[in-house]
């Protein structure tokens, strides 16, 4: 089943603008990671947060995590059409294996 | 290119029939993990293998099975299939089983069962 939920479900915007998508989490975590997919095609790992960190960034990606409400959120900044894809959390928790429980996801569109 | 492949790209079987698929990890990955992707579940890890040996199972059914051999390539072993296991199948690779390990996704595997 899916560690959570991912808000909005869908999100659309114009080049140029900032993109804020929220992921809720269920159970305690080892670390949270952001994947992006195009259309139906593999994941592509963005960035990883771990359990004892608050935010990082990485390029255009700006990643917080508040553990106390089990939430995160990735915020693209200036916004390229070529951004537009579905955008996944995904969390580790502290158990071996290291599997990775998905949310929903955001999908993307941002308008040129 | 994440450097994991998989094949086939896509497969079209009919109900009641087997299939594999086959995945490579990306060179010096000992671990390999199974998701699927599929519209009403959305992305469920299914199990992973590390260094050849079973380390985790989460929702797989009991009709699938998997394998990572010597090599450290994996297959994915689907049988009595069902309109329901039309899904996109993904292999991931990481480096070893550490929660911080980046998992790295081929390109998958689109399962249609008619």
């Amino acid at each position: 089943s899916q560690q959570g939920e991912e808000d909005p479900q869908a999100l659309s915007i114009q080049e140029g603008e900032n993109a804020t998508m929220n992921c809720s989490y269920k159970t305690s975590i080892n670390n949270l990671q952001w994947y992006r997919q195009n259309s139906g095609r593999g994941l592509v790992h963005l960035i990883l947060i771990r359990s004892n960190e608050r935010e990082k960034h990485s390029g255009r990606l700006r990643v917080t995590l508040d553990t106390s409400k089990k939430s995160s959120s990735l915020l693209i900044t200036a916004s390229r059409a070529a951004d537009t894809a579905s955008y996944f959390c995904a969390t580790a928790g502290s158990n071996a294996g290291n599997m990775l429980t998905f949310g929903g996801g955001t999908r993307l569109m941002v308008k040129p | 290119d994440s450097g994991v492949t998989q094949t086939p790209k896509h497969l079209i079987t009919a109900t009641g029939q087997r299939v594999t698929l086959r995945c490579s990890p990306r060179s010096g990955d000992l671990s390999v993990y199974w998701y699927q992707q599929s519209l009403d579940q959305g992305l469920q890890f299914l199990i992973q293998y590390y260094n050849g040996e079973e380390r985790a199972k989460g929702n797989i059914l009991e009709r699938f099975s998997a394998q990572q051999f010597p090599d450290l390539h994996s297959e994915l072993n689907l049988s009595s299939l069902e309109l329901g296991d039309s899904a996109l199948y993904f292999c991931a690779s990481s480096v070893g089983l550490a929660a911080g390990d980046t998992q790295y996704f081929g390109p998958g595997t689109r399962l249609t069962v008619l």
